[in-house]
């Protein structure tokens, strides 16, 4: 596939649980996002990756987040202890300059 | 702090007529501006961009406009079709940034 893709497309999870969410970026991308939009919100950053350099981890919203990347290829978003309020749809975006090709995102819902 | 506004959440507009979405931002040192349209189930993708040397974009049926005086963005669809509807997320940014910083979406919806 050409684009950007996520797994799973949805996950229900009870609170307190770890969650674990993939994405797989467009080949060739060194520039990785994970976004967050929450109901009724616009797209939220979470934490930017670019080639080797240390990950920009500024938009976590707590500790209980948490993101690698394998080289230039897939990462992983993980939120442990989920909360309620952490659901929401989890967006992946690649790029190699500025445009951002986004992936459908993964809906997290905490029961 | 909403640094970027999309006031209205929702429109809709007669197909064949012109959509008009708008956008405000607070921070003056944004240069770049985009716009993004999302169907259900699909993630944002890339519709056109802005920079502030320009007060005008054109592509095709879509037109956007800044107003830097004004901080407020614009984007102009027409005629607007059925396979518009979508939401539509205005987005800034800092040159030598990565970071954009999104709108809260307007969901269009055009009548046939």
């Amino acid at each position: 596939g050409a684009g950007v893709s996520q797994s799973p497309s949805n996950k229900v999870t009870e609170k307190g649980k770890d969650v674990e969410l993939r994405c797989d970026p467009i080949s060739g991308h060194t520039a990785l996002y994970w976004y967050r939009q929450r109901l009724g919100q616009g797209l939220e950053f979470l934490i930017y990756f670019q080639g080797n350099s240390a990950p920009d981890k500024s938009g976590l919203p707590s500790d209980r987040f948490s993101a690698e990347r394998t080289g230039e290829s897939v990462s992983t978003l993980t939120i442990q202890r989920t909360q309620q309020e952490d659901s929401a749809v989890y967006l992946c975006a690649s790029s190699l300059f500025r445009e951002k090709f986004f992936g459908p995102g993964t809906r997290l819902t905490v029961l | 702090d909403q640094q970027v506004k999309q006031n209205s959440p929702s429109l809709s507009v007669q197909e064949g007529r012109i959509s008009i979405l708008n956008c405000d931002y607070t921070n003056s040192m944004f240069d770049y501006f985009l716009w993004y349209k999302k169907y259900p189930a699909e993630g944002p993708t890339f519709l056109i961009s802005i920079s502030s040397i320009k007060d005008k974009n054109e592509d095709g049926r879509f037109t956007v406009f800044l107003n830097k005086s004004a901080k407020h963005l614009s984007l102009h669809i027409v005629p607007s079709q059925p396979g518009d509807s979508a939401v539509y997320f205005c987005a800034a940014s800092q040159t030598g940034t990565y970071k954009y910083i999104f709108g809260t979406g307007t969901r269009l919806k055009v009548l046939a």
